[in-house]
């Protein structure tokens, strides 16, 4: 059964950088057919895709344009995870936090982690 | 990005049926066959209800179905269950630049 599974801090102050980490089980993040993907959920900003990095061979790495100049997404294969680092954090990136997986590079997710409550707050 | 414009609600009684609407435009519904929606208990992830506009995933029941026409993407459950109370958010792939658009979400009642 694939799995994902999420850690990281809940609560950071402005200005420092969040960093995420979403374990994977059940599947591999060198997949030639998968994209692995942060999404974050709040209730002024809804639903939003961060970013992904998926391999073809060699790594790539998407992100939201309004996100380019503050996130980096980093595969790791030796522990088979991926994670999210978002620098100079502000009470506007407060949101849940998700990874997630497109299976086939089709523009969907079929595999959400549980989600990590990130808050920003001095 | 602008996200994809849904109702805030909609509601039926058990047994009726449903139908949520997604509007985009050209880039993004209009533009490809990539749309899916996702269902959000409160306090859970969203899970995959319908992918590539029609396709229901393994163990998604077929009172589930989805479609489009032009701009417009939609859900319909039909068949309403006490457990299908939950938001339901479409998605549309959106291009290269920024690939993934969400749609703003909306809350079904199950009366």
């Amino acid at each position: 059964q694939v799995q994902l599974q999420q850690s990281g801090p809940g609560l950071m102050k402005p200005s420092q950088t969040l960093s995420l980490t979403c374990a994977i089980s059940g599947d591999s993040v060198s997949s030639n057919s998968a994209a692995w993907n942060w999404i974050r959920q709040s209730p002024s900003r809804g639903l939003e895709w961060l970013g992904k990095t998926y391999y073809r061979s060699k790594w790539y790495k998407d992100y939201a344009v309004s996100m380019k100049s503050r996130i980096t997404l980093n595969p790791d294969t030796s522990n088979n995870q991926f994670s999210l680092q978002l620098n100079s954090v502000t009470p506007e990136d407060t949101a849940v936090y998700y990874c997630a997986r497109d299976p086939r590079g089709g523009g969907y997710f079929d595999l959400w982690g549980r989600g990590t409550l990130v808050t920003v707050s001095s | 990005q602008s996200a994809l414009t849904q109702p805030p609600s909609a509601s039926g009684s058990p047994g009726q049926s449903v139908t949520i609407s997604c509007t985009g435009t050209s880039s993004d519904i209009g533009g490809y066959n990539y749309v899916s929606w996702y269902q959000q208990h409160p306090g859970k992830a969203p899970k995959l209800m319908i992918y590539e506009v029609i396709k229901r995933p393994s163990g998604v029941p077929d009172r589930f179905s989805g479609s489009k026409s032009g701009n417009t993407a939609s859900l319909t459950v039909s068949g309403l269950q006490a457990e299908d109370e939950a938001d339901y958010y479409c998605s549309s792939y959106a291009g290269s630049n920024n690939p993934y658009v969400f749609g703003t979400g909306t809350k079904v009642t199950v009366l």
